[in-house]
């Protein structure tokens, strides 16, 4: 089966740091996708990890731990627009006729 | 970059009513579609996955009969919500995958009165 964990609701402050966590169990694995949402809007794509490691993309960071099947996303210099859902999402196979596995998404408010 | 169209944007429909969503792909083609549908406050859910000329590939506990998908052309997918209740009020989305992203269609609000 597949099974892709994140905690449902964080706060943070503005101009703080907050770190998204995200287990996975699945049945293969070709990539990690983290996804920003707002509310009745397509998910806006993040980042993409694949190897092991740390990816930076201005103020968000992305890490990924195949062995341990563990990601997070770090969002710097939170700012309020940030307020939203972030969604986990893997690939579990190569070929292109598999769809992407999500969390239930993060909520994250981002308060003054 | 790759994109999908999705029409239309928000609809609302007479319940006993069928309502149909578009997905174009509109610089690639597209021989497989994935359908998502999302409650409020809730993730993404699979729903179907569509292939060009073939049958589509549904998820436990989605009706095929009441979620009709088409997907005739490598270009086009559709989904059509046909005597929609209340209950099927939801977001539903797709999106494809071009190489190895995946890409998103703006999503499609139904609301059903």
């Amino acid at each position: 089966g597949q099974n892709i964990d994140q905690p449902t609701e964080m706060t943070a402050t503005e101009g703080a740091i907050v770190q998204i966590n995200c287990t996975y169990q699945t049945s293969g694995f070709n990539g990690l996708f983290w996804y920003q949402q707002h509310a009745g809007e397509a998910p806006t794509f993040l980042s993409y990890n694949v190897l092991d490691g740390l990816e930076e993309k201005g103020r968000f960071s992305s890490f990924l731990s195949r062995s341990k099947g563990y990601s997070y996303l770090l969002l710097k210099e939170l700012q309020m627009k940030d307020s939203a859902s972030y969604l986990c999402a893997v690939s579990p196979l190569v070929a292109g006729n598999t769809p992407l596995v999500f969390g239930k998404g993060t909520r994250l408010s981002v308060i003054a | 970059g790759a994109v999908v169209s999705q029409h239309p944007s928000w609809v609302i429909c007479k319940s006993g009513t069928s309502v149909k969503i578009e997905c174009r792909s509109l610089d690639f083609q597209a021989t497989t579609m994935f359908w998502y549908r999302q409650f409020p406050k809730q993730s993404l859910m699979l729903m179907a996955t569509s292939n060009e000329g073939s049958k589509a590939t549904y998820e436990q506990g989605v009706e095929k009969d009441k979620f009709l998908i088409n997907h005739a052309s490598l270009t086009l997918s559709t989904l059509t919500v046909t005597s929609a209740h209340p209950e099927d009020s939801s977001f539903y989305i797709c999106s494809a995958r071009p190489g190895d992203g995946y890409t998103f269609g703006s999503g499609t609000r139904l609301t059903v009165v």
